[in-house]
């Protein structure tokens, strides 16, 4: 079985602390992405990594950062969290041809 | 740009009867179709996709959907729900080319006893 885990279910951070969400997975996928969750407006991608080193930037990149120095782990970074940031956020990976990405869990984060 | 629109935000529906959950898309030449399910405190699992071939498709928990190219649908169905298809139901789409999913809003399905 696939299996994409994230490094926290739940998170409470303060306005202006750096935030890092930590997304493994485990079946060598080349594409990695981070998701963003709000009630009444679907997903939206804020980045996606085609390879290690390499992204690109999704729908709403602004407030956020990435990192993947190893094929199997994707980080996302909150330079400096605002309220506005609370929300899940979903990690997902896909290899280039088989058009399906696998989920985590998700991480509840809340800023207060 | 391509964009989803999933029509009904929640659809309250009552044990054993059918449902239809509904999903179009904005056109675009080659287009791969998805359909993803959310149970409560989870993340999204796939439901069943469209690649090419057959315009029907199948998952194993009864649901199908239909790819209608003429009117850029991809609407979900069960003939007969439980209690445990209670979830939340994202329609997703692939550009031909891309490696990008663009998902709908979702539609909140409640199945009642």
């Amino acid at each position: 079985d696939v299996k994409v885990t994230q490094s926290s279910r739940y998170l409470v951070k303060r306005t202006g602390e750096k935030v890092f969400l930590e997304c493994v997975q485990d079946m060598d996928h080349e594409n990695m992405f981070w998701y963003r969750q709000d009630p009444g407006l679907g997903l939206r991608l804020i980045y996606f990594s085609y390879d290690v080193k390499m992204k690109e930037k999704g729908d709403i990149p602004e407030g956020y950062s990435v990192s993947r120095e190893k094929k199997e782990r994707f980080s996302l970074i909150l330079e400096s969290a605002s309220t506005n940031q609370t929300s899940m956020y979903l990690c997902a990976s896909g290899g280039p041809t088989s058009y399906e990405q696998y989920f985590g869990p998700g991480t509840r984060l809340t800023v207060t | 740009a391509q964009s989803v629109t999933q029509l009904d935000s929640q659809v309250p529906v009552f044990e054993e009867a059918p449902v239809e959950l509904r999903c179009n898309y904005s056109s675009s030449v080659s287009v791969y179709l998805f359909w993803y399910v959310q149970y409560p405190n989870q993340g999204l699992q796939l439901l069943l996709k469209y690649l090419s071939g057959s315009t029907l498709v199948e998952s194993i928990n009864g649901f199908e959907a239909e790819f209608n190219k003429s009117q850029t649908s991809f609407h979900l169905r069960k003939p007969s729900v439980h209690i445990s298809d209670t979830a939340e139901y994202f329609c997703a789409v692939m550009k031909g080319g891309s490696e990008k999913l663009v998902f709908g809003k979702g539609t909140k399905l409640t199945v009642n006893p």
